[in-house]
């Protein structure tokens, strides 16, 4: 099956600075990678998600990155704010079928 | 609006006893529901996929005849723990995607405490 690998696991920045957070994949079928925030105690938040046939999607502060050959996608917040604060997990798959999720990464925005 | 409702939010039982957790797609028919389980800190690792009118495909490692699934109908899928330990506490949540588009949709999620 598909194995996803991400990183950092925690990742502290000041507010208004660049967030940015990588993952790998390993199956070539996989062809829809979403991302998801995650704030305490609650159910994961879809945020954005790209498909295998493009290269950048961007939603206001949000963009997110595929490079098909490498088999990794990132995730990059700009302007970062203290409510951007949260576990933010990747997932590949395949459009119609199961997910499987990175291990998260805890982003912390500083006042 | 919730497009999945999971019941119940929280539960503690004692060890011995078997739990019923409830998943409902609300908004329309899945043919196909997720079952995750998150450790405390930890990712969301898929347990199983429920498949209506048919047994649900497990993934390794989870044992099918502790942890049974029910998919009766296109909206309620069920995942009972049977004779819960203490290493069964964890956050079960369940996840919906509506046919022909990709998001999944996530219930609230359950907080299973085994004393």
């Amino acid at each position: 099956g598909e194995n996803v690998e991400q990183h950092p696991s925690t990742l502290s920045v000041q507010e208004g600075d660049s967030a940015v957070i990588k993952c790998t994949y390993s199956d070539s079928a996989s062809n829809y990678f979403p991302w998801y925030k995650q704030e305490l105690g609650k159910r994961p938040q879809l945020i954005i998600d790209i498909r295998s046939n493009v290269g950048e999607k961007k939603d206001q502060r949000i963009a997110v990155t595929l490079n098909k050959t490498a088999k990794h996608f990132s995730l990059h917040i700009t302007e970062t704010q203290p409510e951007d604060s949260a576990v933010y997990f990747c997932a590949g798959g395949d459009n119609f079928n199961k997910f499987y999720f990175g291990s998260g990464t805890k982003l912390n925005v500083k006042p | 609006g919730a497009v999945v409702s999971q019941h119940p939010s929280r539960v503690i039982c004692k060890s011995g006893t078997s739990v019923k957790i409830e998943c409902r797609s609300l908004d329309f028919q899945a043919t196909t529901m997720f079952w995750y389980r998150q450790f405390p800190k930890q990712s969301l690792m898929l347990m199983a996929t429920s498949n209506e009118g048919s047994k649900a495909t497990y993934e390794q490692g989870v044992e099918k005849d502790k942890f049974l699934i029910n998919h009766a109908s296109l909206t309620l899928s069920t995942l009972t723990v049977t004779s819960a330990h203490p290493e069964d506490s964890s956050f079960y949540i369940c996840s919906v995607q509506n046919p022909g588009e990709s998001p999944l949709h996530f219930g609230n999620g359950t907080r299973l405490t085994v004393t």
